[in-house]
């Protein structure tokens, strides 16, 4: 089955910018969505298709596939975007949508 | 606006049966795939199932393949997931979400979602 890696943990200070990886094969290849989910509540959809914003999601939201690397960049990071942030992607071979193990940003 | 609220969840022994159910409203319901997906407390977001607008196509997680099975009603604005010989491993908060567009294919967003209804599958 399609494995998804991402970083366990970022750290980013207020007004820096954070970036989360996504690893998996070919994954270039495949359109990936980003989501964010604040503790207690259900996730959000920040990115998708690589690097599409829903609206109401700030332009501090940014996504990129280039074929080798996946990211999301969160630039000038405020307090409010402390959260858990997932990956996914639709795997097309075994019919499965697929999430990333999650990446915690901690803002200090 | 879209309305999704679960139902359904609570505490059930191993190896007994559970329904959950998802009430859909602001939106034409039966234009979209919907989804089922999970979160066990302190973990990850684990995709469980998602059936096609009209219910003739599902497709599930391996690890419920065969136990659970996500149905729609779509007179009712309904969606459902039946789940047989529950485990210890299948607690989770479950979320029913929707599909961002109305799509011809799998593979859209899963863009909304609800607020999830705990099962706990506990002895």
């Amino acid at each position: 089955s399609y494995v998804l890696t991402q970083p366990p943990s970022v750290s980013v200070a207020p007004g820096q910018t954070a970036t989360i990886t996504c690893g998996g094969n070919s994954i270039g290849y495949k359109s990936v969505q980003w989501y964010q989910q604040r503790p207690g509540q259900a996730p959000v959809v920040v990115v998708y298709d690589d690097s599409d914003r829903p609206s109401g999601i700030p332009e501090r939201f940014s996504g990129s596939n280039s074929g080798n690397a996946v990211t999301l960049t969160i630039s000038r990071v405020e307090a409010g975007d402390e959260a858990d942030y997932y990956c996914q992607v639709w795997d097309s071979t075994s019919d499965h949508y697929v999430f990333g193990p999650g990446t915690k940003v901690t803002v200090l | 606006q879209v309305h999704l609220v679960e139902s359904g969840g609570g505490v059930v022994q191993p190896g007994r049966s559970l329904r959950l159910s998802c009430a859909a409203s602001g939106f034409t319901f039966s234009s979209y795939f919907m989804y089922w997906v999970r979160q066990a407390p302190g973990k990850g977001l684990e995709w469980v199932a998602v059936i096609s607008n009209d219910g003739s196509h599902e497709y599930y997680a391996d690890s419920v393949k065969g136990r659970f099975t996500i149905s729609r009603d779509n007179s009712k604005n309904a969606l459902f997931l039946q789940m047989s010989s529950l485990r210890a491993e299948d607690t989770a908060v479950y979320y029913c979400a929707r599909d961002k567009d109305i799509m011809l294919t799998f593979g859209g967003v899963i863009n909304y979602w609800g607020q999830g209804t705990l099962v706990t599958v506990s002895s």
